[in-house]
This record gives C-alpha cells, sequence and structure tokens, in this order.
C-alpha cells in the first residue's frame, strides 16, 4: 500500500497570507489527524477528522482549520499567517475512530516557512 | 491535560551497546503508549506500540516496558546499530476515547550510535 502522502512538502509564505495543506491517507484509512511540529513546541496535536467530521481539536487559534472529503483526503488551512507558524505539518492516518485507538502511520509532512 | 516528559534529550552509545529511553505521563486514563522514530527530513515511524493490559512487549531489537502504577514507560534497543540514530519520541493518548488532545508526544530523544 501507498503511505501517508503530503502536498506540498515545501512552501514559503508571508506574514498575512493564508495556506491550505494537503493529505491523502493510506488506502481504506478514514481517521487523518494533524499535527504541528517545532523545535521549540515539538509535537503538537491540531485536529481530527473521521467521516468527514472532525472530531477532536486541540490548543490552537481559530486561524487554524481544516476539513475532510468523501474519499477521507484532508486539507489544513491557516489564515493571516505569522512568523510563528513556520513548522513542519504533519499528517497522520488510521483506518479506526478516535486518536490511540490504532496504530498512526505519518505522512512525510509539508514545511512551511513564513517569512 | 496529559503532559509526556521524556529524559534524555540526547543519548550516545558505542555500537553494539543498549540504549535505554524513559517517558511518564501525567494522565492515569492513558492507556496507550506508541514509541516513533523519526528521521532527518521524514516524518515519524512507528517502531512499538503497547496497550495498558500489557506489562512488556518485544520486536527483535526492540522492547517497551509499561509501569502504570508509576506512570512511566521505557524503550529499549538492544546491540545497537549506525542505522538506530535517529531521533525518537514517546506518546501517550486515551485509546478508543478520542481524546481531545490527540497524541500527546514527548519532547524527542537524539539517539547517537557512535562506530
Amino acid at each position: 500500500k501507498a503511505g501517508v502522502t503530503q502536498t506540498p512538502r515545501y512552501l514559503i509564505k508571508t506574514r498575512g497570507q493564508q495556506v491550505t495543506l494537503s493529505c491523502s491517507p493510506i488506502s481504506g484509512h478514514r481517521s487523518v489527524s494533524w499535527y504541528q511540529q517545532t523545535p521549540g513546541q515539538g509535537l503538537q496535536f491540531l485536529f481530527e477528522y473521521f467521516s468527514e467530521t472532525q472530531r477532536n481539536k486541540g490548543n490552537f487559534p481559530g486561524r487554524f482549520s481544516g476539513r475532510q472529503f468523501s474519499n477521507s483526503r484532508s486539507e489544513m488551512n491557516v489564515s493571516t499567517l505569522e512568523l510563528g507558524d513556520s513548522a513542519l505539518y504533519l499528517c497522520a492516518s488510521s483506518p479506526l475512530a478516535g486518536v490511540g485507538a490504532d496504530t498512526q502511520y505519518f505522512g512525510p509532512g509539508t514545511r512551511l516557512t513564513v517569512l | 491535560g496529559e503532559n509526556v516528559e521524556q529524559h534524555p534529550s540526547t543519548l550516545s552509545v558505542q555500537e553494539g551497546d543498549s540504549a535505554v529511553i524513559k517517558c511518564t505521563y501525567s494522565d492515569s486514563a492513558s492507556n496507550y503508549f506508541p514509541w516513533y522514530k523519526q528521521e532527518l527530513g521524514k516524518g515519524p515511524q512507528l517502531i512499538i506500540d503497547i496497550r495498558s493490559n500489557v506489562g512488556e512487549k518485544k520486536d527483535q531489537r526492540i522492547a517497551v516496558t509499561l509501569n502504570k502504577t508509576a506512570k512511566h514507560f521505557s524503550l529499549h534497543i538492544t546491540e545497537t546499530q549506525p542505522e538506530d540514530s535517529a531521533v525518537y519520541f514517546c506518546a501517550a493518548s486515551i485509546e478508543g476515547g478520542g481524546g481531545a488532545d490527540g497524541l500527546t508526544f514527548g519532547k524527542g530523544t537524539h539517539l547517537i550510535i557512535q562506530p
């Protein structure tokens, strides 16, 4: 099976812009979670989607949003970018609902740089 | 919410020796504890996981132990090899409970295998 794919792999934006990142889960996986990874804060949970519904959300401002499509592909959007949003954004998929209910498989991530 | 502490932040061992990484968690409701290995430029890869109804789990050179009473779990790598060099993350979550925090990660351990 193909693994989790994320596009684009690298992105450079300026403050105030918005950005959309895409994630395609492993075939058959219905749960998609997003994480932000920075050197200072480490890996932090953003949100989880299952069957096109947001099930859980981490402690991030409303500028961070996401959605899931009927084919389980997911997108996350960050509006009004700030310098502190520079990070590696990771997507993970699992076959069952509920984070931790099954093994989470991570994609390679999208490296976002905000100038 | 859950808090996971991981030690040490850097670990250097001679090739062939054993390496041990330790994590503690705060939420007694957590019952799923995965370990991930992240190599430069890649997403985290699951290497082993353990659930709270089990005290120890082994997979070839890798083992994980869990002490629910003390709320700590450890990763043991025996006969270390150069390809074991990477950053290792522990994590905790409430499996099946749709924990609001998703997977909570430790800050990571940079494992260096000296030839």
